[in-house]
């Protein structure tokens, strides 16, 4: 199977900018995670969406959002860049049972300036 | 509410040395822990899963690790380090609802 695919792997934006990012998960599965990771930060979790609907949500501002298609991909959106967006996203994926594997895609270097 | 503590950002072991990187989490039910590796510039990439089947968990790589239910913790262990076990490691926990919860990381580092 093919795993978790993310476009695109870099970007660069200017503040003040909107970006989006897609997510391909594996095929069947029908959950995909999103987290932002900084050098501070870690791994901040931010939404996750299962058939189409968001089942969780991290603490961040609402200029993050995300949405899922039918097919279960997902796209990601922020909205009014900010120099601290700056970061990888990583897109995860799994069969959205309890207590499933999640499987990662290689993420999308944004950065902003 | 779930939360998982990893010891130690950085840890550094000679080429051939034991491995041994710490994790203790918290949790209100019985935890699915999990460790990941991260490579520099890639997502992450599962090395073990614990599901309750078993307290000694066998992973990829030869990384293994043990849960201990009295001591919340589940390390992660490598009998003999190798050049390429150089990344980042990160422990989690996934609750009921699919809610992933994932510790700081621990950078290692292996000498020649």
């Amino acid at each position: 199977k093919a795993g978790v695919t993310q476009t695109p792997r870099y970007l660069i934006k200017t503040r003040g900018q909107q970006v989006t990012l897609s997510c391909s998960p594996i095929s069947g599965h029908r959950s995909v995670s999103w987290y932002q990771q900084t050098p501070g930060q870690g791994l901040q979790f931010l939404f996750e969406y299962f058939s189409e609907t968001q089942r969780n949500k991290g603490n961040f501002p609402g200029r993050f959002s995300g949405r899922q298609f039918s097919n279960s991909r997902s796209e990601m959106n922020v909205s009014t860049l900010e120099l601290g967006d700056s970061a990888l996203y990583l897109c995860a994926s799994s069969l959205g049972l309890a207590r499933e594997t999640q499987y990662f895609g290689p993420g999308t270097r944004l950065l902003v300036l | 509410a779930q939360s998982v503590t990893q010891l130690g950002s950085h840890v550094s072991v000679s080429e051939g040395a034991l491995v041994l990187l710490r994790c203790n989490y918290s949790s209100s039910v019985p935890p699915y822990l999990f460790w990941y590796v991260q490579y520099p510039n890639q997502g992450l990439q599962l090395l073990l899963k614990y599901t309750s089947a078993a307290t000694l968990v066998k992973g990829i790589n030869g990384f293994e690790a043990e849960f201990k239910k009295s001591e919340t913790s589940f390390h992660l262990t490598k009998p003999s380090a190798h050049m390429s076990d150089a990344a980042e490691y990160f422990c989690a926990v996934n609750d009921n609802f699919n809610k992933f919860y994932f510790g700081s990381g621990t950078k290692l580092n292996v000498k020649p």
